[in-house]
């Protein structure tokens, strides 16, 4: 089966509210882990990455939450846009220096103007 | 500084033919992966090339074989197509054993009939 997964598969938001995507995960081995936005026809694009020896971080807009208790990743996105609509993969590297990437199945997120 | 850059965007295949896609990693990166994206799905990891050299590969067929040159480029063939082969073609690129992000090239589009 996956390595990683996805709870929901859609997401719709109104404009300016926060967003959230979840994402589950199940090899414990795994010590990083990437959020990417893929727009339609286009190759995914890096959003934020944790390392598993933290529980949070934070960029520009965004947040990603790291639960290794439960296995549990997620990504907010402050002030949700139009442009921020894609779907959002998470996925982890299963192999330490290696940037072997294993992804779920995808987040879309659609925001309401 | 360009990117990472995939040709071509668009490819249409007979069932039976071979495809040969290539790939130049962003400047800098030394390592080039493939991953696979069918409709609606993540990727999927194909394989890895370090050096001119398969590093890891994921779970594929034989069909499925590579090439890194000197200059780090790097291309993808696939032998004996199926319709199931039908996919977006995605090439990473990043530096070996450096966990940062990877950059995606915006994928070539094959489709088999």
């Amino acid at each position: 089966g996956e390595s990683v997964g996805l709870h929901l598969p859609t997401l719709s938001v109104q404009e300016g509210d926060n967003s959230i995507i979840n994402c589950a995960y199940s090899n414990s081995a795994s010590d990083y882990f990437i959020w990417y936005k893929q727009e339609s026809g286009k190759g995914p694009q890096f959003i934020i990455d944790i390392r598993s020896n933290m529980d949070k971080r934070q960029g520009q807009r965004v947040t990603v939450l790291l639960n290794k208790t439960v296995k549990h990743l997620s990504l907010q996105i402050a002030a949700t846009q139009p442009g921020d609509s894609a779907v959002y993969f998470c996925a982890e590297n299963i192999r330490a220096g290696s940037y072997q990437l294993t992804f779920g199945k995808g987040t879309k997120l659609s925001v309401i103007p | 500084d360009a990117g990472v850059t995939q040709s071509p965007t668009h490819l249409i295949k007979t069932r039976g033919q071979q495809v040969t896609l290539r790939c130049s990693p962003k400047s800098g990166h030394d390592t080039v992966s493939w991953y696979q994206q069918a409709l609606g799905q993540g990727p999927q990891f194909i394989f890895q090339y370090y050096e001119e050299e398969e590093r890891q590969r994921g779970n594929f067929p034989d069909r499925f074989s590579g090439h890194q040159f000197p200059n780090y480029s790097s291309e993808l063939n696939v032998n004996a197509l199926l319709l199931g082969d039908s996919a977006l073609y995605l090439c990473a690129s990043s530096r070996n054993r450096v966990d940062t992000e990877a950059f995606f090239g915006q994928g070539t589009r094959l489709t088999v009939v």
